[in-house]
């Protein structure tokens, strides 16, 4: 059973369309990590979500951790080619230093 | 800072042959993580160390597996006898310094492909 919860699986889109990928679930966190991977590399840090309810904006990127920190968004608006992907949410249940990963959403953009 | 350096980027060998991967973190960082992915299983930790120490090694496979971290700047993991199915991306990544919420900072990853 995964920890991490995350959807769509996959998601190819045109240039210009917004979409939304979704990480949940049953296991509270006390802060919630998004990572973007390109192919060839490691994943990359995009931002830490901490209080519930908070939503952070990272120029077309929306991130929002939900009010009861179980679960997390991410919006993207006029999807890039630049954008295509793999998203991987990662949760820190406190305690210690290892995070749990989700499987990711791999994002193409298509121009 | 470099970031993350890890070595050799690309593995291929055989069955039964020995292989070590190579990583070097970033200075600062006291914690280091290794991680393997797939695509079936995603991105799975196998150990982390703690100031040279290892803390958790709940997530290696297996006896053929072993980490080391000499000293605060290097770490290996070893695969002795390798076998097929570890075929994945191996990843380093470290954490500590000055983020408050255990981001970490992965490596390029080393691609391992047994034959």
């Amino acid at each position: 059973t995964q920890l991490l919860e995350q959807s769509p699986q996959f998601l190819s889109i045109q240039e210009g369309e917004n979409l939304t990928v979704y990480c949940n679930s049953s296991s509270v966190f006390s802060s919630l990590q998004w990572y973007r991977q390109e192919p060839g590399e490691g994943p990359v840090l995009l931002v830490t979500v901490v209080t519930g309810g908070e939503v952070k904006k990272l120029k077309r990127l929306t991130f929002q951790f939900g009010d009861a920190r179980k679960d997390s968004s991410l919006h993207i608006t006029a999807a890039q080619p630049g954008d295509t992907g793999l998203y991987l949410c990662a949760g820190d249940q406190g305690g210690s230093e290892k995070l749990v990963f989700g499987k990711g959403t791999k994002l193409t953009v298509n121009p | 800072d470099a970031g993350v350096i890890q070595s050799p980027r690309h593995e291929v060998t055989e069955m039964g042959q020995e292989v070590t991967l190579r990583c070097k973190p970033i200075s600062g960082h006291d914690y280091l993580f290794w991680y393997r992915q797939t695509m079936m299983r995603g991105l799975e930790l196998l150990i982390y160390f703690n100031n040279n120490v290892p803390i958790d090694d709940s997530g290696m496979p297996e006896d053929r597996f072993s980490a080391k971290m000499p000293n605060a700047s290097f770490s290996t993991l070893k695969i002795q006898p390798s076998e097929p199915r570890d075929s994945a991306v191996y990843f380093c990544a470290c954490s500590g310094g000055e983020t408050p919420y255990n981001e970490q900072f992965f490596g390029p990853g080393t691609r391992l492909t047994v034959l």
